[in-house]
């Protein structure tokens, strides 16, 4: 099994840039995390999906926020406008087993605005 | 208020020596119940997770679950250099909830 893929590990770009971040879960997982790491805040939940349907994005940040799961497989995360203060570790991580399962994480998209 | 709150550290041992990791959290519901730990530049990695009141033990590590007082520990004995690592407290309320982390430094 080759675990949760995130793409791409670094991203750096200038402020007001789309960003797009990429994750392939583990095959068989239904539900799918974004998280994003920073010192000040923590690990902080974005968004899950189970099906590939949104459950819950009450932690998005703002409208410049979304993410999309078109199938099984695939899910991505963009940021449009992109500011400074959206860099950060985004971790994308899934589960077969429902949210208060144990989380298979990728090795996290280090984002760098500037 | 956080919904579980980890003390940052660091925490410093010496090799060999027991290292006590406590985190406490908001909601008396909560179910689930995870110790992660992650590398530094690296994802978390899960140790152990405990569902019920009492002790869980695997290997080194011991999960201590305490509903009553909303408590959760992580015992590791023995440690090793290479338990050197911030130690991630995750509680589920429906949803994973992480707290900040403490750091944990193992010296030979």
């Amino acid at each position: 099994d080759a675990g949760v893929i995130q793409s791409p590990r670094h991203e750096v770009t200038e402020m007001g840039q789309e960003v797009t971040l990429r994750c392939k879960p583990i095959s068989g997982h239904d539900y799918l995390f974004w998280y994003r790491q920073t010192m000040m805040r923590g690990l902080e939940l974005l968004i899950y999906f189970n099906n590939n349907v949104p459950i819950d994005d009450s932690g998005m940040p703002e409208d410049r926020f979304s993410a999309k799961m078109p199938n099984a497989s695939f899910s991505n995360l963009k940021i449009q406008p992109s500011e400074p203060r959206d860099s950060a570790v985004y971790f994308c991580a899934s589960t077969a087993t429902g949210v208060g399962s144990p989380l298979h994480f990728g090795n996290g998209t280090r984002l760098t605005v500037t | 208020q956080k919904e579980v709150e980890q003390n940052s550290g660091p925490l410093s041992v010496p090799e060999g020596a027991i290292a006590s990791l406590n985190c406490t959290y908001s909601d008396r519901g909560s179910q689930s119940f995870f110790w992660y730990r992650q590398y530094s530049g690296k994802s978390p990695e899960l140790i152990m997770f405990i569902y019920s009141n009492g002790d869980k033990e695997d290997g080194r590590f011991t999960a201590q679950l305490n509903k009553a007082s909303q408590y959760v520990s992580l015992l590791i004995r023995d440690s090793q250099p290479s338990d050197s690592a911030t130690y991630l407290c995750a509680v589920s309320y429906g949803k994973l909830t992480f707290g900040q982390g403490t750091i944990l430094t193992v010296h030979p």
